[in-house]
């Protein structure tokens, strides 16, 4: 079976700092990645996706970056955060179109 | 422009009701149409997924309707319990692109 993972669960970063999540799939090859963020009060918004090695589409212009350096790992990155960056950040995966499984999310506070 | 809305944005029903949440959006043109449940802090579950060519999908308690021609699905929960309590996403597939509604959050009490 397919699993999801992500981590950290929970993040407290300053304003300024670099920032790391990584996402990894397990039990299934070049599935479609994408990285999410839900911002208190909004609804849920797509970053990134990506489908397949090297290949990131991005859909918001803002100041973060996503790379997936691996078949099944997928890393959202930022060089110096915003307060803005604040939320609840989901990674999913798919075959192709089909349905999307999200992962256990990662909720970042910027200090 | 592709948009998804929902209607209504929270809903709250005792325990026993049957209830309808509204999804409707815009450019027909669909590949797929997904409804998601988030509980407070975590990610998200699927519940179903309807494709552009199907016109429904039933899942235990939970009905999904899709009508593309008026650009609307509906999930249809019946007769909902305390644990259905859960905000309800809609999301809709244009060309690998996942564009999700605001929500409707959903209190049932007993």
């Amino acid at each position: 079976s397919q699993t999801i993972h992500q981590w950290p669960a929970t993040l407290v970063q300053p304003v300024g700092s670099p920032l790391s999540l990584e996402c990894t799939v397990e039990g299934t090859s070049n599935p479609n990645l994408y990285w999410y963020r839900q911002a208190a009060g909004r609804g849920l918004q797509l970053l990134f996706y990506s489908v397949g090695i090297g290949q990131i589409s991005s859909e918001v212009p803002q100041n973060l970056s996503a790379s997936r350096p691996q078949d099944r790992q997928f890393i959202l990155s930022s060089k110096k955060l915003l307060l803005s960056d604040s939320g609840f950040y989901l990674c999913a995966w798919s075959r192709g179109s089909e349905t999307q499984y999200f992962g256990p999310g990662t909720r970042l506070l910027v200090l | 422009k592709q948009e998804v809305t929902q209607i209504p944005a929270a809903l709250s029903v005792p325990e026993g009701e049957n209830l309808v949440l509204n999804c409707s959006f815009t450019d027909s043109a669909i590949y797929n149409l997904q409804w998601f449940r988030q509980d407070p802090g975590k990610g998200l579950t699927s519940l179903l997924l309807i494709q552009s060519s199907q016109r429904e999908q039933t899942s235990g308690r939970l009905n999904a309707s899709l009508d593309k021609s008026s650009g609307r699905s509906t999930l249809y929960i019946a007769a909902s319990q305390p644990g259905d309590s859960a905000t309800y996403l809609c999301a809709v597939d244009w060309a690998d692109k996942l564009i999700f509604g605001t929500g409707t959050r959903l209190q049932v009490f007993p």
